[in-house]
């Protein structure tokens, strides 16, 4: 059974610090990996998606990389704001229904 | 726009009372997910429907039921046999293949 782990549970950085998520995932056989942003008592927001031919993805400051055969990808945040703050989430694609299988999520503080 | 419509936003359901939780998408996605959420974990998928008139079980569909008569609709019945009912419930569609999953903006459920 997949499972997908997400570290750290927690992290607290200034204002302008580039940071990095981890999340690492047991089955490598996967079809993609999706990064969403949570805002307290909201939905969702797709971040990046990931398929599982390709190596990484960028949207404005934010650059998301897979290595699935080992099992691994990272989220990076350059220049973080304010407004950064949220819990961001990791899942990853895979088994014959197609479902997500998501982590624990990271919850993000950057401090003005 | 096109997105998933998710109906109440808050919910208070008295014991041994049904409740169902309405999800409606204009995507036109075939396929539509229903995941709960605890207050610091990830999600776990109840129920997921890959077609009209079909649907399957997900890791925690016990004390759940849906249908899926619509493409455009998949509501969530909470039973009376669910006992822990409190948390946040998301609805979220994708298509068939390997595409991103996109979310509503969630129900809160509460027994009161």
């Amino acid at each position: 059974k997949q499972e997908v782990t997400q570290i750290p549970a927690a992290l607290s950085v200034p204002e302008g610090e580039n940071l990095v998520l981890n999340c690492s995932f047991t089955d490598s056989a996967i079809y993609n990996l999706q990064w969403f942003r949570q805002d307290p008592g909201k939905g969702l927001t797709s971040l990046l998606l990931i398929q599982s031919s390709q190596r990484e993805q960028t949207s404005g400051r934010l650059n998301a990389s897979l290595d699935k055969s080992s099992g691994r990808s990272t989220l990076y945040i350059a220049a973080s704001q304010p407004g950064d703050s949220a819990t961001y989430l990791c899942a990853v694609r895979a088994g014959s229904a197609r479902q997500l299988t998501f982590g624990s999520g990271t919850q993000l503080t950057v401090l003005p | 726009d096109g997105g998933i419509t998710q109906s109440p936003k808050y919910l208070f359901r008295k014991e041994g009372q049904n409740v169902t939780l309405s999800c409606e998408q204009n995507l036109n996605h075939d396929a539509m997910y229903w995941y709960r959420q605890d207050p610091g974990q990830g999600l776990r998928l109840i129920y997921y429907s890959q077609i009209v008139n079909d649907f399957q079980k997900g890791d925690i569909a016990e004390g759940y039921s849906v249908s899926r008569e619509k493409k455009e609709s998949f509501p969530l019945t909470v039973t009376s046999a669910q006992k822990n009912p409190t948390a946040f419930y998301l609805c979220a569609s994708s298509q068939t293949g390997i595409e991103g999953y996109t979310f509503g903006s969630g129900t809160r459920l509460t027994v009161v």
